[in-house]
This record gives C-alpha cells, structure tokens and sequence, in this order.
C-alpha cells in the first residue's frame, strides 16, 4: 500500500519560492497507473486541487496557479515536488500530496502547514 | 471551472439519525462525483466515487446517489465517530473543483 509523506518549511516570506517534497513509500511513482497530485486547504476549510502529474509526463496545472506552480518527479523516482513562487499571505494553507486515481484522490498525505508570513 | 455547492453547511444530529448531504454542481458532470470525509486534524479520507460507488473499507451506512448536478450523501443511522467535514468532488473537467464542506457534528 502506498503511503506519501510531505516535507517542507513551515514558514515562508512574502514574494518567496515556496518548495515541497512528497515521499512516496510502498511504490514507485513510474511503476504504477497513478497521478501524483498537490492540494491545498485554506485556514477554516475550503479545498483546491493545485497540480497533478502522471508517470512524469505531462503536468496539468490549475489555470487560477499555473503562472506559478511547477510540480515535477525528482530522478529518485520516490519523491515528487511542488513550486510555487511569489507566494502572499493568501498562500497559506495546509499542502496535501494525494494520489489520483480512477476519478478520485484515493491517497492523500498527512499535511503540511506552510504560514507565508515574514 | 464548475462550481459545487453543498447544503447544509452545517447539523448537529442525534446517534442514530439519517443525515442527508447534498452537493449541487453548475453543469451537468454525469456521475464523475466523490464524496470525502474528513476528521478533525486528519486528512481527507475517501468514501464514495462515481456518485454510488462505496470505496473500500468504508461502513455500509454511508452511501450516495444522483447525477447530472444533483448528488446525496447520505448517512443511515449516524455513529459518533462519524463527526466530521464531509466534502465532494468533481472529476468531470479541469479543473479537479471541491464543495465547501459540510460540517457534522454529534449532539
């Protein structure tokens, strides 16, 4: 059973480059049929798909982050990451990794709060 | 993007009382509808795909219904640990959009 697990600063500056890993244990990223996916959760509820990326192909981004968001599979092929630049105060949230599959996130990691905050 | 709505945003329900969620999309999205429940400080856990479809490991008493832009979650008999925020999903387009949440709470 795939199990993922975030990593990451807790805290960063306005108009900085926040950088998120996502370890993949029980599996590889290629050798299954999965999207590797971020998502985030805003203080007090509110849920919104960031990125995904299939078999480290083509990404698909949300067009509302797509100026900003890069998600990529690093060469270990156990982790996947998400970039997102210029972040502002509207950028906290709690950054979930999932996986996608057959229409829905089955997988998801426990979390990571990022506060953007200087 | 398509927009979900849920009603409630929030009851408070005895144990052993049904709850009805209910998740309105702006367009049509066919079946392509999930349901996630989500406990406090935990992640989102998955419940129901396809608008009808139990995913594994998930109590019998949860189920779902609808299509088109109109879905349920429905809860048989509420157990105490079944406070939580319930939210759906539509997979139908990019994209991936979220309801706002429905919070469950136990009297």
């Amino acid at each position: 059973q795939v199990q993922l697990q975030e990593s990451g600063p807790g805290q960063v500056k306005p108009s900085q480059t926040l950088s998120l890993s996502c370890t993949v244990s029980g599996g590889s990223i290629s050798s299954g049929d999965l999207y590797w996916s971020w998502i985030r959760q805003y203080p007090g509820k509110g849920l919104e798909w960031i990125a995904y990326i299939y078999n480290n192909e083509r990404p698909y981004y949300n067009p509302s982050l797509k100026s900003r968001v890069t998600i990529s599979v690093d060469a270990s092929d156990t982790q996947f990451s998400l970039r997102l630049s210029s972040v502002t105060a509207a950028d906290t949230a709690v950054y979930y990794c999932a996986t996608y599959d057959d229409g829905a996130f089955h997988i998801w990691g426990q979390g990571t709060l990022v506060a953007v905050s200087s | 993007e398509i927009v979900l709505t849920q009603s409630p945003d929030f009851q408070s329900v005895t144990p052993g009382e049904k709850v009805t969620i209910t998740c309105r999309a702006s367009q049509n999205i066919g079946f392509t509808l999930h349901w996630y429940q989500q406990k406090p400080d935990q992640s989102p856990r998955l419940l129901i795909k396809f608008a009808s479809q139990s995913f594994s490991g998930v109590p019998s008493r949860f189920s779902g219904s609808g299509s088109g832009t109109e879905f349920t979650l429905t809860i048989n008999s509420l157990e105490a640990e079944d406070a939580a925020t319930y939210y759906c999903h539509q997979s139908s387009s990019l994209p991936h959009s979220f309801g706002g949440g429905t919070k469950v709470e136990i009297k």
